[in-house]
């Protein structure tokens, strides 16, 4: 049984700061991660992709995933109320590069001005 | 504009009363797949589908039934509704189905079953 394993919050920061989100998965052979954030009531929004082992930023955002740690995080830097929502962790393991996920439940954070 | 739509947004409806939850897309996209969403369960795939004919069983496939006839629809099938179906779905598309591809969510159905 493919786990992923995330705090469920909430996750509680001042506007400003860095909140740091992480995520575990018990799969080894997983190829790709993602993160995604859903807005109550909403649909789920791709915001971060990564596949090696290292640090991915984007703008605001920075994915890091460690392998041999099977450790996967997402940092927001300069949280801004807007960025409240549940951010949901999605690893992979399809065969052959195919797309079949599994979600972690999803931490809630809240940025408080 | 590209977009997944589904339909109905809201429906209540009762145990055993057959239903379809359609769900579109007009991107042209070969991969598309159902999910269903609990408070404390996360996201959990029920079925996708690689290409038109073309479906395979997801995590949470019981109850179900999906199909494939064309390319932008894929209908989910609940034959026999019952209480613990009771849930948010989604359902999603990207282009090909590999890992590399965004994957868009259409807007959500939340369905109740009494």
């Amino acid at each position: 049984q493919k786990e992923v394993e995330q705090n469920s919050g909430p996750l509680s920061v001042p506007e400003g700061a860095i909140a740091s989100l992480n995520c575990t998965y018990s799969d080894r052979g997983s190829q790709s991660f993602f993160w995604y954030r859903q807005y109550s009531g909403k649909s789920p929004e791709l915001i971060m992709s990564i596949y090696s082992n290292g640090d991915k930023e984007d703008g605001r955002f920075t994915a890091q995933l460690n392998k041999a740690s099977q450790y996967v995080s997402l940092l927001i830097r300069d949280s801004q109320p807007s960025d409240s929502a549940t951010y949901l962790c999605a690893v992979n393991s399809g065969p052959g590069g195919s797309y079949i996920p599994t979600f972690g439940r999803g931490t809630s954070l809240i940025v408080h001005p | 504009e590209a977009q997944v739509t589904q339909n109905p947004r809201y429906l209540i409806t009762v145990t055993g009363k057959k239903l379809t939850v359609t769900c579109s897309q007009n991107m042209n996209h070969e991969y598309m797949s159902w999910y269903r969403q609990d408070p404390g369960l996360g996201l959990r795939q029920i079925y996708y589908s690689m290409n038109v004919e073309v479906t395979d069983k997801g995590d949470v496939p019981e109850g179900y039934k999906v199909s494939r006839k064309e390319k932008r629809n894929f209908p989910l099938i609940l034959e026999s509704p019952s209480p613990n179906q009771t849930s948010l779905y989604f359902c999603a598309s990207s282009l090909l189905g590999r890992h590399t591809d965004t994957q868009y969510f259409g807007p959500g159905t939340r369905l109740t079953v009494l």
